[in-house]
């Protein structure tokens, strides 16, 4: 079945600095990435996703890239206010049971931005 | 998003005793799906239910059981068989689609467990 490593763990920036998170995953037939952010105590909420035929997808200071072939992808925050100080998990739609489609989820990373 | 509704917001079982977190969507989407989340796990999939009357295991079912008896409902119940059922538990939902998985997942708020 499919498996999504998430690295880093955690993170520390200044605000203002960039942030990257980056993921791998094993299946390669996965054909859509969403990221996720999740405040303290509160739900996940999707803030960027892309799939397969995309190299790379942007949002105002957030972007996402696809390597299908080295089968990772990453997400970019650029000019980083306290405000995302958050969990952030990304995940791929892999297989399971022959039914194509749940997600597996990475392990979160905990971004600090510091003022 | 506001569409899902989880209750109730904390929850505590006795040992021995079989507790059901509900979530219901107003999204009218097909597929609904339960996670649990414990601290350094990620999330990880308990259900799942592609379709009214039918449902799947994830990769941690032993312990839970559902229903799906409507197209916003999708209770879960967390029986005495499950030995370790303090976590965060999240409800979420995504629209059905003939490849209906690359679908954006939408989560409610969320049932907080506890042991007494």
């Amino acid at each position: 079945g499919e498996n999504v490593e998430q690295h880093p763990s955690t993170l520390s920036v200044q605000e203002g600095d960039s942030a990257v998170i980056k993921c791998t995953y094993s299946d390669s037939a996965s054909n859509y990435f969403p990221w996720y952010k999740q405040e303290l105590g509160k739900r996940p909420q999707l803030i960027i996703d892309i799939r397969s035929n995309v190299g790379e997808k942007k949002d105002q200071r957030i972007a996402v890239t696809l390597n299908k072939t080295a089968k990772h992808f990453s997400l970019h925050i650029t000019e980083t206010q306290p405000e995302d100080s958050a969990v952030y998990f990304c995940a791929a739609a892999g297989r399971y049971g022959g039914s194509q489609g749940n997600l597996i989820f990475g392990k979160g990373t905990k971004l600090s931005v510091k003022p | 998003d506001g569409g899902i509704t989880q209750s109730p917001k904390y929850l505590f079982r006795k040992e021995g005793q079989n507790v059901t977190l509900s979530c219901e969507q107003n999204l009218n989407h097909d597929a609904m799906y339960w996670y649990r989340q414990d601290p350094g796990q990620g999330l990880r999939l308990i259900y799942y239910s592609q379709i009214v009357n039918d449902f799947q295991k994830g990769d941690i079912a032993e312990g839970y059981s559902v229903s799906r008896e409507k197209k916003e409902s999708f209770p879960l119940t967390v029986t005495s068989a499950q030995k370790n059922p303090t976590a965060f538990y999240l409800c979420a939902s995504s629209m059905g689609a003939p490849s209906w998985s690359n679908q954006p997942q939408h989560f409610g708020d969320g049932t907080r467990l506890s042991i007494l």
